[in-house]
């Protein structure tokens, strides 16, 4: 059973750009949950799909947004970049919304 | 709101000393608890869980017991070895919210030394 992959590993971006981070998800999983890890913070919640429909969101701006394709693969987007957004993004699925979250090796994004 | 509160780090124990790294949690409903763990260069991994009260989640040596008049869930080891040497992260889950996200502590910084 393949796990949860992310890709790119490593981003460097200028502030204002756009930036968008892929997750595909454990098989037999529908729902994909993405989250921000800042240097020495634990992860935030930025928000969930659940067979392609936005399924909750955290305190994040509009300028994050996120797709769910029919294979259950997912994006992060990230609109007008920002010096704050420089973090660790990881990509969790779950067979549910209900049930564990199985999380990826994140994608670590510096904004420059 | 729903926030998590971890011990402060970094932690450094020597190899079979006894761990505990404290974490106590506000809810507005009644949440499942986690102890997840990073290890350098890995995503998180679930250490273990509880999902009532009373309830002793266990996992490699590791212990946490859900104690609701303390709202806590401390996690303990007896033993440490230098393959525990991670970051450990507090979290809970709200099963009433429709995404059911976790909600992380900051995360406690153990390092064992031979």
């Amino acid at each position: 059973e393949t796990g949860v992959t992310q890709s790119p590993t490593h981003l460097i971006k200028t502030r204002g750009q756009q930036v968008t981070l892929r997750c595909s998800s454990q098989s037999g999983h529908n729902t994909v949950s993405w989250y921000q890890q800042a240097l020495g913070q634990g992860p935030q919640f930025i928000f969930q799909y659940y067979r392609e429909e936005e399924n909750g969101r955290g305190n994040f701006p509009p300028r994050f947004s996120g797709l769910q394709f029919p294979n259950y693969s997912s994006e992060l987007n990230v609109n007008a970049l920002e010096l704050d957004d420089s973090a660790l993004y990881l990509c969790a699925s779950s067979r549910d919304p209900g049930n564990e979250q199985f999380f990826g090796p994140g994608t670590r994004l510096t904004v420059l | 709101g729903n926030s998590v509160t971890q011990m402060e780090g970094p932690v450094t124990l020597s190899e079979e000393a006894f761990l505990t790294i404290n974490c106590t949690y506000t809810a507005t409903g009644y949440p499942s608890l986690f102890w997840y763990v990073q290890y350098p260069g890995e995503g998180l991994q679930l250490l273990l869980k509880a999902t009532k009260a009373d309830d002793k989640g266990s996992n490699k040596g590791f212990e946490a017991t859900y104690r609701k008049e303390t709202t806590s869930f401390h996690l303990e080891k007896g033993s440490v070895q230098v393959s525990d040497s991670a970051v450990y992260f507090c979290a809970l889950r709200l099963l009433q919210t429709g995404a059911n996200n976790l909600f992380f502590g900051t995360g406690t910084r153990l390092t064992v030394i031979p």
